[in-house]
């Protein structure tokens, strides 16, 4: 089945405390990008990758980094988190910027 | 400035029709996505527009006028299964970041 998977689902931690959030997908996708979602302020990239060893930012990449090793998997990292990083964050596919996205489940995230 | 801006709320009845409408400023324009989310689901894709006009898609279509940075998102027949967020969005310049805007929470009523 084409899926795309982030793990984890849910995510409760410590302002400081350094954590990788995970995105994999099985459908050979060339672009890849991770979101941010917001009440009142909508779904926002975060970083978004070309391909293997190609990322770039998005609209809100402070605090965050992400690598492109794989072409399947494109993890999330937060080196040192904090309270305004308390969010749902989104892992999207597709093979090429302008086709259709597909999303994954979704990682809610609570920095306290 | 690069900005994308709709409605934040619409309320139908089940069996009309609705559009939901949407106005971009980008400084490089490479089409229009539309999605559809349910409350605690992810998002999914309905459409993608780059040429100007109308594209038909079952219930649903979606309009681009790319002169007036302008875009609609057309729902035919509503169902109470259409009670969702719909989401407009358009790469910042060509092959950049892509933004969204706040989107449009649709509520079907019986």
């Amino acid at each position: 089945e084409a899926q795309v998977t982030q793990n984890p689902r849910y995510l409760i931690t410590v302002t400081g405390k350094k954590l990788t959030v995970t995105c994999s997908q099985n459908m050979n996708h060339e672009y890849m990008s991770w979101y941010r979602q917001d009440p009142g302020l909508g779904l926002r990239q975060i970083y978004y990758s070309m391909n293997v060893e190609v990322t770039d930012k998005g609209d809100v990449p402070e605090g965050y980094k992400v690598s492109r090793k794989e072409k399947r998997n494109f993890p999330l990292i937060l080196e040192s988190p904090s309270p305004n990083q308390t969010s749902l964050y989104f892992c999207a596919s597709s093979l090429l910027p302008n086709t259709e996205a597909f999303f994954g489940q979704g990682t809610r995230l609570t920095v306290v | 400035g690069q900005n994308i801006d709709q409605p934040t709320e619409m309320t139908a009845t089940e069996g009309a029709i609705v559009q939901i409408n949407c106005t971009y400023q980008t400084s490089g324009f490479n089409g229009l996505f539309w999605y559809q989310q349910h409350a605690g689901e992810a998002p999914t894709f309905l459409s993608y527009n780059v040429l100007d006009g109308l594209e038909e898609k079952g219930r649903f279509s979606s309009f681009l006028s790319r002169s007036k940075g302008y875009s609609y998102l057309l729902l035919k027949e509503l169902q109470m299964k259409d009670s969702a967020s719909y989401l407009c969005a358009a790469f910042k310049q060509a092959g950049t970041a892509l933004i969204f805007g706040k989107g449009t929470t649709l509520s079907v009523s019986s």
